[in-house]
């Protein structure tokens, strides 16, 4: 089966602009993260969903971020207001279960340039 | 909130050599995952690894949970090896979030 998919993988904006990040996570896998990573660092944990609830937000550095899962699937990380630190590669993970301690599986990430 | 640190930062080795990674944690975990970044960004699962020892192939890799720490052994390396390895780990009642450590970027030279 397919894994997890990202779109756009690259993404160019400005200063202020609005982006939407998408993530289909692996197929029957209810639960998903979102991860950030910098430059020469480690993914940082974002915000993950257990079906279409955020069990955990805690990630999420301000308000200007806010991420989606209508239909316990698809989900969009949405950036308002973007700035230049905002620049990093978005990255998406799935898992097979709601219990803690199942394998994730990452997608191919989004590389966001805010200029 | 838990800490994990990988060692050594960086490692060059020469086509064929073997070596050792280690990931030390800070606390009890329920999950711990050994990952290679390739150069295009991609987080490739290793290992699934909470305790015990698992091997595929020319790798393995060892949890002593009791001791919160993990090793990734790679041998025989082939230049396809180089990238960022990475070990993430989740702790009991922290949720589902991985805590990733800040890696280690391994370079094969032919």
């Amino acid at each position: 089966g397919a894994g997890v998919s990202q779109t756009p993988s690259n993404k160019v904006t400005e200063k202020g602009k609005y982006v939407e990040l998408r993530c289909d996570p692996i197929s029957g896998h209810t639960a998903l993260y979102w991860y950030r990573q910098s430059l020469g660092q480690g993914p940082e944990f974002l915000i993950y969903f257990q079906g279409t609830g955020a069990a955990d937000d805690s990630g999420l550095p301000n308000d200007r971020f806010f991420a989606v899962r209508p239909e316990g699937s698809v989900s969009t990380l949405k950036i308002q207001r973007t700035e230049r630190g905002d620049s990093a590669v978005y990255l998406c993970a799935s898992s097979r279960g709601v219990l803690e301690g199942e394998t994730q599986y990452f997608g191919p990430g989004t590389r966001l340039l805010v200029l | 909130g838990i800490q994990v640190e990988q060692s050594p930062p960086d490692l060059i080795l020469q086509e064929g050599a073997n070596s050792t990674l280690r990931c030390n944690f800070s606390d009890s975990v329920n999950n711990l995952q050994w990952f290679h970044q390739n150069p295009w960004g991609q987080l490739i699962n290793l290992f699934y690894i909470p305790s015990g020892t698992k091997q595929n192939g020319r790798l393995s890799a060892t949890t002593v949970a009791t001791e919160r720490y993990s090793l990734l052994y790679i041998s025989s390396s082939q230049t396809t090896d180089s990238g960022v390895y990475f070990c993430a780990v989740q702790s009991y009642n922290q949720g589902g979030k991985l805590i990733f450590g800040q890696g280690t970027e391994l370079s094969v030279k032919p």
